[in-house]
């Protein structure tokens, strides 16, 4: 059965990084791009970007440019999300997810659990 | 870049009123519109695709309809397991997507 399965909860301070990972398992890796999803405590999805598995080329949403970079390790099918000098409104719950053709679009079909990163001095 | 609204933001019902909530886009996405529903806690999941297409092993009391800018996501006959907050999303740009700020249904 397909599975996204992303690292545990962070606590990290201001100005340092994080990297995410979403290991991914029951489908061919290479078959699916990746979307990365934002939540802020309390709030709504917010659409990050995501990343062509194949070719490991990264599409960032207006946002998330900077200090975002998405990735991959395709020999453990995995995409990894790095954030870089943090900040208190980085805080929020990050989820990776699978794209699938979906009539004549397309859909997030398989989510990750989520990961916490909580940025507190 | 497209933007989507949702309405109402939050609604009260009771086990087995029939809710309906709307989404709109900013200009028109044919039928690419999707829903998902989320409860506290959990990763979204896809309930409708392509504005009217039921995802697989979503109950049939979800119905969604629509086209252009207008869309509407209708739960017949809710149930306790309904309540979670709903947001759609354009996938009319491919792979550039935007999600609606959602709709919050709780218990009357």
């Amino acid at each position: 059965q397909v599975q996204l399965v992303q690292s545990g909860s962070e606590l990290k301070k201001p100005g340092a990084s994080v990297k995410v990972s979403c290991k991914a398992s029951g489908y061919t890796f290479t078959n699916y791009a990746l979307n990365w999803v934002r939540q802020a405590p309390g709030q709504g999805l917010e659409w990050m970007g995501w990343i062509n598995t194949n070719t490991g080329n990264p599409t960032y949403a207006q946002g998330f440019t900077g200090r975002f970079v998405f990735s991959l390790d395709t020999s453990v099918s995995t995409a990894y999300l790095q954030i870089s000098s943090l900040k208190p409104e980085d805080t929020a719950v990050y989820y990776c997810a699978r794209v699938v053709r979906a009539g004549s679009g397309y859909a997030l079909d398989y989510w990750g659990q989520g990961t916490l990163v909580t940025v507190s001095s | 870049d497209i933007q989507m609204t949702q309405s109402p933001s939050s609604l009260s019902a009771s086990v087995g009123d029939r809710v309906t909530i709307t989404c709109r886009a900013s200009q028109s996405i044919s039928n690419y519109l999707n829903w998902y529903q989320q409860k506290p806690g959990k990763a979204p999941k896809l309930l409708i695709y392509a504005a009217s297409s039921l995802q697989s092993g979503v109950p049939s009391r979800f119905s969604g309809s629509g086209s252009g800018t207008d869309f509407t996501l209708t739960i017949s006959s809710l149930q306790p397991e309904d309540f979670a907050t709903y947001y759609c999303q354009q996938s009319y740009n491919t792979l550039l997507f935007t999600f609606g700020p959602g709709t919050k249904v709780d218990i009357k």
